[in-house]
This record gives structure tokens, C-alpha cells and sequence, in this order.
């Protein structure tokens, strides 16, 4: 199956600093990207779409000056947590779609956000 | 507000047996449907598609898809305990529209015990 690549997949930071986390689609090309975040025993929770050469749309309750997504390429979309603040602490996972008639969602492995 | 709909669970079933898991959707355009498995503190990883009505069988996986009931389920044979894991549901309408996002469920927590 096609796969998705995403970097770091673990990050231990203090308070203030940012995190960029990327996202890239090895063996086809994503126009569209979703970002998530979930917290433990939780479910899923869209955070942003990426869209290739446009803004990203996102989701109510999402701040986009401190949650800054940029897709610019068809297979890669990055994320940046801001002045990032222990309450950010959370899994980060993106995902792509294969495109298609049959088209297929596909998840990268996951960043875990720890900040101290 | 589109919606997809999981029982929580646990579902427990003992090793060999059959696990049923079964979603709802409130969305009629929807046109995707996928089930996920997620083990803990892991990302989820696709285990079956499905698209038009009927069944579809992958190994020990079988996806049915029935649009009329607004209804997808996932069987898992011969189940075995490293099937332990969170099933995620999801559904995706057709490109260009707010439906195009994809919706999860919440997820239902299987437990095969030996």
C-alpha cells in the first residue's frame, strides 16, 4: 500500500519553542492532507485540511497563527506548533489520500509532543 | 453535522471466534468507507475499504457495506489476541465538497482474550 512518511516521530521540547513536523507522501501525490491530534483514550481530532498551494482550512476552535500548516508540494505538508506550551502535548498524525475513483486514506506513523 | 456513529465497547471474544464491529453514518452522499486499526500510542493503519454495496472479503477481514441502512461493519475471523486494538470507522463523500473531509468514529475497543 502507499505509504506516508512523517518526521519526527517523537519530540521533547521546553516551553516557547516551536515544532515542525512533517508529512510526506513516498509513492503518490496528495493534494489534499489532513492533520490530527489526539489525546490518550481519545478519538481522533481534525485539526486542519492541506490543501497543495493554498491555504489550509481549519477546523473551529484551531488556532491557525499557532497550528501554521504549509503544503507546498504535492507530497509534502509541514506543521508548526508555535511557542509551543505543555498543554500542546498531544500525538500528532497526518494523512493523505491516494486520489482515484478507489482512493484510500492513509495515515503517517505519528509525532508524540512532549513539552516540558 | 455528519455523523459516525460506534459502540465504545470493549467487544471481548475469545481466541478463533468471529469480532463484529459494526458503524452507522448519517451522511447519504457518502461514497468511501474505511476501517482502521489503531493499537495504542500507534497511528491507525487501513485494514479494509470498501465502496459500492455488498461484502468484501481481505484475508480475515470482511467489510459489508449496506447505503440503503446507512450501515458498514467489519468482521474479523478467527480472531486472534494481536487483533486486540481500537477499530476506527470513516467515512468520505465526493471530491469537492465539505463532505469530502473524511469523518471518524470514535473508535470501538476490541479485546480478543486467549
Amino acid at each position: 500500500g502507499a505509504v506516508v512518511s512523517q518526521h519526527p516521530s517523537r519530540v521533547i521540547c521546553k516551553s516557547g519553542t516551536s515544532v515542525k513536523i512533517e508529512c510526506r507522501s513516498l509513492d503518490f501525490q496528495a493534494t489534499t492532507m489532513f492533520w490530527y491530534r489526539q489525546f490518550p483514550k481519545q478519538s481522533l481530532m481534525l485539526m486542519a485540511t492541506s490543501n497543495e498551494g493554498s491555504k489550509a482550512t481549519y477546523e473551529q476552535g484551531v488556532e491557525k497563527d499557532k497550528f501554521l500548516i504549509n503544503h507546498a508540494s504535492l507530497t509534502l505538508s509541514t506543521l508548526t506548533v508555535t511557542s509551543a506550551h505543555p498543554e500542546d502535548s498531544s500525538f500528532y498524525i497526518c494523512s493523505a489520500s491516494s486520489g482515484g475513483q478507489h482512493e484510500k486514506l492513509f495515515f503517517g506513523s505519528g509525532t508524540q509532543l512532549s513539552v516540558l | 453535522q455528519k455523523e459516525v456513529e460506534q459502540n465504545s465497547g470493549p467487544l471481548s471474544v475469545p481466541e478463533g471466534a468471529i469480532a463484529s464491529l459494526n458503524c452507522t453514518y448519517s451522511d447519504r452522499g457518502s461514497q468511501s468507507f474505511f476501517w482502521y486499526r489503531q493499537y495504542s500510542g500507534k497511528s491507525p493503519e487501513l485494514i479494509m475499504s470498501i465502496y459500492s454495496n455488498g461484502d468484501k472479503e481481505d484475508g480475515r477481514f470482511t467489510a459489508q457495506l449496506n447505503k440503503a441502512s446507512q450501515y458498514v461493519s467489519l468482521l474479523i475471523r478467527d480472531s486472534q489476541p494481536s487483533d486486540s486494538a481500537t477499530y476506527l470507522c470513516a467515512v468520505r463523500g465526493t471530491p469537492g465538497g465539505g463532505s469530502y473531509i473524511p469523518t471518524f468514529g470514535r473508535g470501538t475497543s476490541l479485546i480478543v482474550h486467549p
